[in-house]
Order: C-alpha cells, then sequence, then structure tokens
C-alpha cells in the first residue's frame, strides 16, 4: 500500500519566517491533498495539489508526480498557523486502493510570536 | 458548507464493553470513512464505504466492525472493546473523484478504554 513520509517532524519557527514542509510517497498518486489539523484537533483540507505548483493564499504547493513527493511553502508565518500539517496521497490508480486516503505522520508546526 | 457530525465526543468505556460510534454527513457524498489517530501514527483508516450497505476494508480493521445504514450514516463498532482502542476517532466524507474533490471531517470522538 502507500507509504507516506513527511518532514521535518516539527518545526518552530519565529512570526514572519517561511515554513517548508516536505512529503514523500511510495505509490504515484493524484489528488495529493494537503490537511492542517488545529492544536484543538479539528481538522480541514488546505488544498488538493496533484501536480505541479498551486498557490492558496499564502500557501504554495509543489507536487512532483514522478519523483513522487510534494512540498508545502508557508510564508509570512503567523501564529495562527501553528498546528500539524498532514499530507495524504490517495493510493495508485490501478491498485484498488485508489479511494483510500494514506496520511503522513505530520509536520507539527510552532510559530512563536 | 459541507457538515460531518460525530457523536458522542468523548466515551468511556471498559475492557469488554460495546461502543457504536456513530457518523452523519449532510453532503449527499458517496464516500465516508472511519480513522483513528494516535501519536507517532497520524491517521490510520480502519474502514470505509462508498454507499449505503457497502463496507470497504481499511488499514488496522480488526477489532472493528462498521456498518452504513443509509446515505448519511456510518457506525463504527467496537465489540469487544480493548485498551489498545484508546484512540481519537474521525468521521470523514467525500463527493467521488472530480475536481479535486476533498475529504470533510467531522470534530472526532475521544475514547477511552479501561
Amino acid at each position: 500500500g502507500q507509504q507516506v513520509q513527511q518532514s521535518p517532524a516539527s518545526l518552530v519557527l519565529q512570526e514572519g519566517e517561511n515554513a517548508e514542509l516536505q512529503c514523500n510517497f511510495s505509490s504515484t498518486a493524484t489528488q495529493l491533498q494537503w490537511f492542517y489539523q488545529s492544536p484543538g484537533g479539528s481538522l480541514v483540507s488546505l488544498l488538493s495539489n496533484p501536480s505541479g505548483t498551486k498557490h492558496t493564499g499564502r500557501l504554495t504547493s509543489t507536487t512532483v508526480t514522478k519523483e513522487r513527493r510534494s512540498s508545502l511553502h508557508i510564508s509570512s508565518s503567523q501564529t495562527t498557523d501553528s498546528g500539524t500539517y498532514l499530507c495524504a496521497p490517495p493510493g495508485a490508480l490501478l491498485s484498488g486502493s485508489f479511494n483510500k486516503l494514506t496520511f503522513g505522520a505530520g509536520t507539527r508546526l510552532a510559530v512563536c510570536p | 458548507e459541507a457538515a460531518v457530525t460525530q457523536s458522542p465526543r468523548n466515551k468511556v468505556t471498559v475492557t469488554g464493553g460495546n461502543v457504536t460510534l456513530s457518523c452523519r454527513q449532510t453532503n449527499s457524498h458517496n464516500y465516508m470513512y472511519w480513522y483513528r489517530q494516535d501519536t507517532g501514527h497520524g491517521l490510520r483508516l480502519i474502514h470505509y464505504s462508498y454507499g449505503a450497505g457497502n463496507l470497504q476494508i481499511g488499514d488496522v480493521p480488526d477489532g472493528y466492525k462498521a456498518t452504513r445504514t443509509t446515505q448519511e450514516d456510518f457506525f463504527l463498532l467496537l465489540e469487544l472493546a480493548s485498551p489498545s482502542q484508546t484512540s481519537l476517532y474521525f468521521c470523514a466524507s467525500r463527493g467521488d473523484w472530480g475536481s479535486a474533490e476533498t475529504l470533510y471531517f467531522g470534530s472526532g470522538t475521544r475514547l477511552t478504554v479501561l
């Protein structure tokens, strides 16, 4: 099945600094998604990026499908960005697991004022 | 805004107890999922379903049953709860893959098995 590795495991920034989060996965994936989990536990989708570069607000995601990796760049970090960032590629299209999203363990981000 | 509601929010039971976690979505989504989240493991898929009466096995199904009674309702059943099932459980729903269809999560159920 799909294996997902995220790095770094944790990251501490000063407000205003940029963050670069990495996601590597074992099987070719489409519709790779990034999620944010708040310190309180709620989970929300940030964006979906199957390939190429996608922007939303201060977030930029770049996915290189052939190399099975994706990154999430957070610019000008704010204290409210603190939380855990999870990437989730689905299984390979022909594997029968396409509808299963496998989550990485996440990157825990702390932004200090 | 898509809505997924889980109940209860918190549950405490004893080893060997019977527990049912409930999930309802009002998004008219075909797919529904049950995940558990433990420190160091991230979210792990227990079971999922693509419609009423359908059940698909996830990655960590042992000790869990699930049933999708309607398009809206998906239940997770622990018939003989064990301390290893102490965890934070999330339900999620999504439509069919199309234009970047995403997962919508419930608020989670924290289960403690004593």
